[in-house]
């Protein structure tokens, strides 16, 4: 069955960096788009990142662009999120999400979400 | 930010039916993009409840849909259950923000 492992979650100063991964298994990984979304401690839901199915855009919410880079290996099925310069509001579950279509461009939603990993930002 | 405006709370009693808004505007909802609606389940992921405005992926009940209308969309969900309390949030993209957004959540108790 379709599954996302995230990775890499941890506690970090305000001004360091982290490194989040994401597993796929259980679906034609290339063939789509995947997200980053977080979600700070009893808030809602935020955006944060998009990548093309080819890695070839990315896309970021205004309050991550130029800190975060989000990257893909399609030959290891895998998805990165690369944090720098982080934050207290950064702290959050971090959740890589799989399109809900093959071969998108933005615009559309979040099929399959992995169970998320932690980051807390703090001195 | 969240750009969607969902009520913080709505209820009801079993086999009931709640219906949930979301207030968007002319760059998201108004602009024809989808609509997408989520159920979070406490201390669980999101779960996609329902597509394209409307649509329900396979496994959802026929309980949960959806519409739009204009720049608003709503969650119906009928016969409510004891295990259909969790939050809901809706999302779409929004292109003056080149991004996608997410409502301010809705908090679904069941008396």
């Amino acid at each position: 069955q379709v599954q996302l492992v995230e990775s890499g979650g941890g506690v970090v100063q305000p001004g360091g960096s982290l490194t989040l991964s994401c597993a796929a298994s259980g679906f034609m990984f290339i063939t789509y788009g995947m997200h980053w979304v977080r979600q700070a401690p009893g808030k809602g839901l935020e955006w944060v990142a998009f990548i093309r199915y080819d890695g070839i855009n990315d896309y970021y919410a205004h309050s991550v662009k130029g800190r975060f880079s989000v990257s893909r290996d399609n030959s290891k099925n895998t998805l990165w999120l690369h944090m720098t310069s982080l934050r207290a509001e950064d702290t959050a579950l971090y959740y890589c999400a799989k399109d809900f279509r093959e071969y998108s461009y933005p615009g559309g939603g979040f099929h399959i979400w992995g169970q998320g990993t932690m980051v807390t930002v703090s001195s | 930010q969240s750009v969607l405006t969902q009520p913080p709370s709505v209820s009801g009693a079993p086999g009931q039916r709640v219906t949930i808004s979301c207030t968007g505007t002319s760059s998201n909802i108004g602009a024809n993009y989808d609509v997408y609606w989520y159920q979070q389940l406490p201390r669980t992921a999101p779960k996609l409840l329902i597509y394209d405005h409307s649509n329900r992926p396979s496994g959802v009940p026929d309980r949960f849909s959806g519409s739009r209308s204009g720049t608003s969309a709503s969650l119906a969900i009928t016969g409510l259950q004891s295990e259909d309390e969790a939050d809901y949030y809706c999302q779409s993209y929004d292109s003056s923000l080149s991004g996608y957004v997410f409502g301010t959540g809705t908090t679904v108790t069941v008396l």
